[in-house]
């Protein structure tokens, strides 16, 4: 079973500094997929960076990159120069075979950024 | 591009009554699949499909049917409402079954049960 964790339930950051959201997972698989996505207020889940398990490199994404760590089984979120906007819920995901290739989300941070 | 689209936004059902949520793609997707949203549990897998004529049970399935006769559209059916079936349901759907494959997200309908 592929299960992802988030301990952050809430978090707050100044705005223009940087913040790092925290994700865990579990899986027997050798190949998956990791996502984040980000639901502002208004409810939609919009797509932000993306990390294979055999990709060398870290993700980035303009403002974002997925810090991952294979070996701890880890795959945070950093938010560089935080801004106002970036005031959202933010869930973490994996695809994995062993899930049908399913999306298993996290039950995600609630990210406040401060004036 | 109209991506992923869910009908109806919003809506309010007695305890009993039976409605579908309907859930459509123009991106020619092979993989569908419906969540649904609740504080602090995250998206949790309802229904999936991974191409028309198939499709397989998620993580809370019961209450709920779903088909899949064409490659666009999945609905979703509940049979017979229930308080516990109040919250937010997102269709999503995916181009193929490769893990690098991200999934894009309809707009979400938020659903009170009464």
């Amino acid at each position: 079973a592929q299960k992802i964790t988030q301990t952050q339930p809430g978090m707050f950051v100044q705005e223009k500094e940087a913040v790092t959201l925290d994700c865990t997972y579990d899986t027997s698989d050798q190949s998956y997929g990791l996502f984040w996505y980000k639901q502002p207020s208004s409810g939609e889940m919009i797509f932000l960076i993306y990390q294979g398990s055999y990709d060398e490199q870290n993700a980035t994404e303009g403002r974002y990159s997925l810090n991952f760590q294979k070996a701890r089984k880890s795959a945070n979120l950093v938010i560089s120069a935080s801004q106002l906007g970036d005031s959202a819920m933010y869930f973490c995901a994996m695809r994995a075979s062993g899930s049908a290739r399913q999306l298993t989300f996290g039950s995600g941070t609630q990210l406040t950024v401060l004036p | 591009n109209a991506g992923v689209t869910q009908t109806p936004k919003f809506q309010v059902l007695k305890t009993g009554q039976s409605m579908t949520l309907q859930c459509a793609q123009d991106m020619n997707h092979e993989y569908m699949s419906w969540y649904r949203q609740d504080p602090g549990m995250g998206l949790r897998l309802i229904h999936y499909s991974v191409g028309a004529g198939i499709t397989d049970q998620g993580e809370v399935p019961n209450g709920y049917n779903v088909s899949r006769s064409t490659t666009e559209d999945f609905p979703l059916r509940l049979l017979s409402a229930a308080p516990s079936q109040t919250s937010v349901y997102f269709c999503a759907s995916s181009q193929n079954r490769a893990t690098n494959y991200g999934y894009t997200f309809g707009s979400g309908t938020r659903l009170t049960v009464v």
